[in-house]
């Protein structure tokens, strides 16, 4: 079955420190996969999409780069802000019938 | 951005009763909308899918008589936990699809907790 990963354990970073996330898939390929803010007690808010055929895409201080030999997603943010702490999903989008498989999600903290 | 909306956003219940919980697409129309559970320091997982005036189709192990889903018009999608039980105590998420974008829009979610 379609497996998607994301590093469990919490990234603590300082402010102004670029933070990177990683999000692996097994047994699946993918149209594209996006990247979710959630915060505590919220719905997730979309955040990027990047299609199988871009290996990279960017968004103000956000980056995410997709490569399906390696069956990862990479997701930056650059400048790092106390505001940015979150848990962030990624989600494969299952082709056809839109449905998505979300990973745990990583919880980022930046300290000032 | 579209906007989705779920009431309420949260819910105590007792055991044994039933719950509706809607999910709205305020700004666009909405064939498809999606409903996950996710539990504290899990995943979304998805629950069923909620296609306008069809029945809706359950992912493996949900029950369909449990968690009755109508989706009656374009803008709007039901949930009822029926004989809720303390297990059912979760955090119910529902989305929403916008075709023309091919993006799906979250609702804020409803916390129910089931006593």
């Amino acid at each position: 079955s379609q497996k998607i990963e994301q590093n469990s354990e919490a990234l603590n970073i300082q402010e102004g420190k670029t933070a990177t996330l990683t999000c692996n898939y097994t047994n699946y390929s993918p149209a594209y996969l996006q990247w979710y803010r959630q915060d505590p007690g919220r719905g997730p808010v979309f955040l990027l999409l990047i299609r199988e055929n871009e290996k990279e895409k960017r968004k103000e201080r956000l980056k995410v780069t997709f490569d399906t030999t390696l069956k990862q997603s990479l997701f930056h943010i650059t400048a790092s802000q106390p505001a940015d702490s979150a848990t962030y999903l990624c989600a494969l989008v299952r082709r056809n019938t839109g449905k998505l498989i979300f990973g745990q999600g990583t919880t980022l903290q930046v300290k000032p | 951005g579209a906007v989705v909306s779920q009431h309420p956003s949260w819910v105590i219940c007792k055991s044994g009763t039933s719950v509706k919980i809607e999910c709205r697409s305020l700004d666009f129309q909405a064939t498809t909308m999606f409903w996950y559970r996710q539990f504290p320091k899990q995943s979304l997982m998805l629950m069923a899918t909620s296609n306008e005036g069809s029945k809706a189709t359950y992912e493996q192990g949900v029950e369909k008589d449990k968690f009755l889903i109508n989706h009656a018009s374009l803008t709007l999608s039901t949930l009822t936990v029926t004989s809720a039980h303390p297990e059912d105590s979760s955090f119910y998420i529902c989305s929403a699809m916008d075709r023309a974008l091919n993006e799906q829009y979250f609702g804020p979610g409803t916390r129910l907790t089931v006593t």
